[in-house]
């Protein structure tokens, strides 16, 4: 399967601790995509690679929130400290950068419930 | 603040006939518009695009419609099938164009109903 992929694709977990979630991308792709998507909403834009490099931050990415991509390869985000808030899906999207109007290629996610 | 809006939480439409998912957008600078399907406990995927510079594109069952000046789109899928029916999200480039992360709306659920 040369899809992205995601892991782990569930995690629970109990109030101030922290996570890490792990994405794959579709490997000639060179740009990153991390959403949070709750329930009944669209998902929501995080943050964005190009190769090993950070582009752009929503300002829904707090401070307890990180992410990296160390080889411009698969990347990480770790959530400190997490909140019952925190609780949603986190999707992970890869793409070329050569399609028309970069088309994004999402992974399955993974769902964070925060106890 | 939401820059793209889907304000029909559902749509049920029988099959073999016409459904007709609505899209409305604030910012007058997103050079382009695509249009996303999620079936549950998977991530959306991608299924049509069109640029800001064009009023219609169409690939097979599906066609997008960009009425620039009412900031609306809609996408068309005729004849509807069983399989279509799943969450249809429309989007559109975070920071306005580029290859920025998307901002979504909040989905339409389509139901095709044998």
């Amino acid at each position: 399967d040369t899809g992205v992929s995601q892991d782990p694709r569930h995690k629970i977990t109990k109030r101030g601790q922290n996570v890490t979630f792990r994405c794959d991308p579709i490997s000639e792709h060179n740009r990153l995509y991390w959403y949070r998507q709750t329930l009944g909403q669209g998902p929501e834009f995080l943050t964005y690679f190009q190769n090993e490099a950070q582009l752009e931050k929503s300002r829904l990415l707090s401070d307890r929130f990180s992410a990296e991509r160390p080889k411009g390869s698969f990347s990480t985000l770790e959530i400190q400290r997490t909140e019952q808030g925190d609780s949603a899906m986190y999707l992970c999207a890869s793409s070329s950068g050569g399609g028309s109007y970069n088309e994004q290629f999402f992974g399955p996610g993974t769902r964070l419930t925060v106890l | 603040d939401q820059q793209v809006k889907q304000n029909s939480p559902s749509l049920s439409v029988q099959e073999g006939r016409i459904s007709i998912l609505n899209c409305d957008y604030t910012n007058s600078m997103f050079d382009y518009f695509l249009w996303y399907k999620k079936y549950p406990a998977e991530g959306p995927t991608f299924l049509i695009s069109i640029s800001s510079i064009k009023d219609k594109n169409e690939d097979g069952r599906f066609t997008v419609f960009l009425n620039k000046s009412a900031k609306h789109l809609s996408l068309h899928i005729v004849p509807s099938q069983p399989g279509d029916s799943a969450v249809y999200f429309c989007a559109a480039p975070y920071s306005g164009g580029g290859a920025d992360g998307l901002t979504f709306g909040k989905g339409t659920h389509l139901i095709i109903q044998p």
